[in-house]
C-alpha cells in the first residue's frame, strides 16, 4: 500500500506565505499531484510533480523530493478564495490515484 | 458539454434500497474513474476504466458495489441494498490518456444519503 500525510488544518492571514507539506511511502512511483476543492465543490487539478525540483505557476508552485518522499505545496499572496481543502496525491504504475485525507486551509483577513 | 457531468446531485434511499448513479465524462476520455468521499476526507478509489475495460475495482468496498461503462462513454455506479456507511459523496473522474498521469477532471459528485 502506500501512506500519505498532510497537515488535517491550516490557518493564514490575507498576503501571507503558507507551505503545505505532503510525506508518502509507495513503491512504484510515478508522479504527484496537488488539486484544490472547495467545499461541495469538484477537486481541480493545480499541479504535477514528477522529477525532484520546484515547477511555479503563477502563485503556487510545488515541490518533490523523490528521495525523501516530500512534497509541498506553496501558496504565495494568500486571498479568501483560496480557503479550501488542498489534497495531495500519489500515482504509482498501473494504478488509480491515491489521496491524501487534505489539508484544510482558512485564510483570514 | 465541456465537463464531467454527474446525476443526480443529490440522492436519499432507505436502508436496503439500490440506487444507480451516473456519469457522463469528458467526451472522448479514455480513463475513468469512480471514488467515494466521506466528510472531510479526501476521495478514496473504489475502480477505474480504461474504455469499457474496468481494469481495477479493488476499491469496491463490498460486492453490492458495481460498476459499468459498457460502451467506453458513460458509467454507472450502482450499490444494492444500501446501508447507512454507504452514505457519502460518490466522484466520478475522467482523464485523456490511459496512463494516469494526465489530470484528472472531476465531476461536481453525487451526494448519497442513506436513511
Amino acid at each position: 500500500g502506500q501512506n500519505i500525510d498532510q497537515p488535517t488544518e491550516m490557518t493564514a492571514t490575507e498576503g501571507a506565505i503558507v507551505q503545505i507539506n505532503c510525506t508518502y511511502q509507495t513503491s512504484g512511483f510515478n508522479g504527484l499531484f496537488w488539486y484544490q476543492q472547495h467545499a461541495g465543490e469538484a477537486p481541480t487539478f493545480l499541479s504535477y510533480n514528477v522529477l525532484d525540483g520546484l515547477e511555479e505557476k503563477g502563485r503556487f508552485s510545488s515541490f518533490l523530493s523523490r528521495s525523501k518522499g516530500y512534497s509541498y505545496l506553496l501558496l504565495k499572496e494568500l486571498q479568501m478564495k483560496d480557503s479550501a481543502s488542498y489534497l495531495c496525491a500519489v500515482k504509482k504504475a498501473g494504478t488509480a490515484l491515491i489521496f491524501g485525507k487534505g489539508t484544510t486551509l482558512s485564510v483570514s483577513s | 458539454g465541456a465537463g464531467v457531468s454527474q446525476s443526480p446531485r443529490y440522492k436519499v434511499a432507505k436502508r436496503g434500497q439500490d440506487v444507480a448513479l451516473r456519469c457522463d465524462p469528458i467526451s472522448g476520455h479514455v480513463s475513468l474513474f469512480w471514488y467515494q468521499q466521506a466528510l472531510g476526507q479526501g476521495p478514496e478509489f473504489l475502480t477505474y476504466f480504461q474504455n469499457e475495460a474496468q481494469l481495477d475495482k479493488s476499491g469496491l468496498p463490498s460486492d453490492r458495489f458495481f460498476a459499468e461503462r459498457p460502451e467506453g462513454s458513460v458509467s454507472t455506479l450502482k450499490i444494492q441494498r444500501t446501508q447507512q456507511e454507504d452514505s457519502a459523496v460518490y466522484l466520478c473522474a475522467s482523464s485523456s490518456t490511459g496512463t494516469g498521469t494526465s489530470p484528472l477532471h472531476f465531476g461536481n459528485g453525487t451526494r448519497l444519503t442513506v436513511t
